[in-house]
């Protein structure tokens, strides 16, 4: 089972500000790589696929990166919109597809 | 417009069963595989269960496996989760969602709005 360690845990951010946040897996997953932001009581959303592609409708200051282990999700200058619960999810190897623990970005 | 609509969950005591629905809309349902994801309290996703467009391929987590079956009627657009042998720790929010190329293998484009199941005596 690939596992998938997401950090920080929570980020404390201000509007406007960029914010970077990590994913880690167990063992390479290629580029197989997904984000979502996830608000209180609504379903995941996708942002990212394949490690640096955006989903329809997604926001350009929403951008990944990566490849094997470490990956990246960068939101360029936080919208009011923005804070929320992200989560990173592999889906190179399963079962399972694993996701993160996810990160908290939150208000400062 | 692509839409996926869940129902089925609810309030069930602990060695109970419950059967959850997913009805999609607007895009060719057997060409997706469909998987379940539920947000345990507290808790992140966790990926539950997994179907291929034909139905012919399908996977569990472990958590679930011998209890948790994931089938779908592609004449009705419906995907379905039988959950036998329900346990406190199997309460959540379960989410059904569309892969975006229709792979397993894939990310999830489309999510439903999520039914409730909690398992409490």
């Amino acid at each position: 089972e690939i596992a998938m360690t997401q950090s920080p845990a929570t980020l404390s951010m201000s509007p406007g500000e960029r914010a970077t946040l990590s994913c880690r897996a167990s063992q390479s997953i290629r580029s197989n790589l997904a984000w979502y932001q996830q608000q209180p009581g609504q379903a995941p959303r996708l942002l990212i696929y394949a490690t640096s592609s955006r989903a329809t409708g997604i926001s350009a200051r929403f951008s990944g990166s990566g490849s094997g282990t470490e990956f990246t999700l960068t939101i360029s200058s936080l919208q009011s919109e923005d804070f929320a619960v992200y989560y990173c999810q592999q889906y190179n190897n399963g079962p399972p597809w694993t996701f993160g623990q996810g990160t908290k970005v939150e208000i400062k | 417009e692509v839409l996926l609509l869940e129902s089925g969950g609810g309030l069930v005591q602990p060695g109970g069963s419950l059967r959850l629905s997913c009805v999609a809309s607007g895009f060719t349902f057997s060409s997706y595989a469909m998987t379940w994801v539920r947000l345990g309290p507290g808790k992140g996703l966790e990926w539950v269960s997994v179907i291929s467009g034909s139905g012919g391929i399908t996977y569990s987590a472990d958590s679930v496996k011998g209890r948790f079956t994931i089938s779908r009627d592609n004449s009705e657009n419906t995907l379905y989760l039988q959950m036998n042998s329900l346990r406190a720790e199997d309460t959540a929010v379960y989410y059904c969602a569309k892969a975006y190329t229709g792979n397993i293998y894939d990310a999830y484009d489309i999510w439903g709005q999520g039914t409730m199941v909690s398992v409490s005596s």
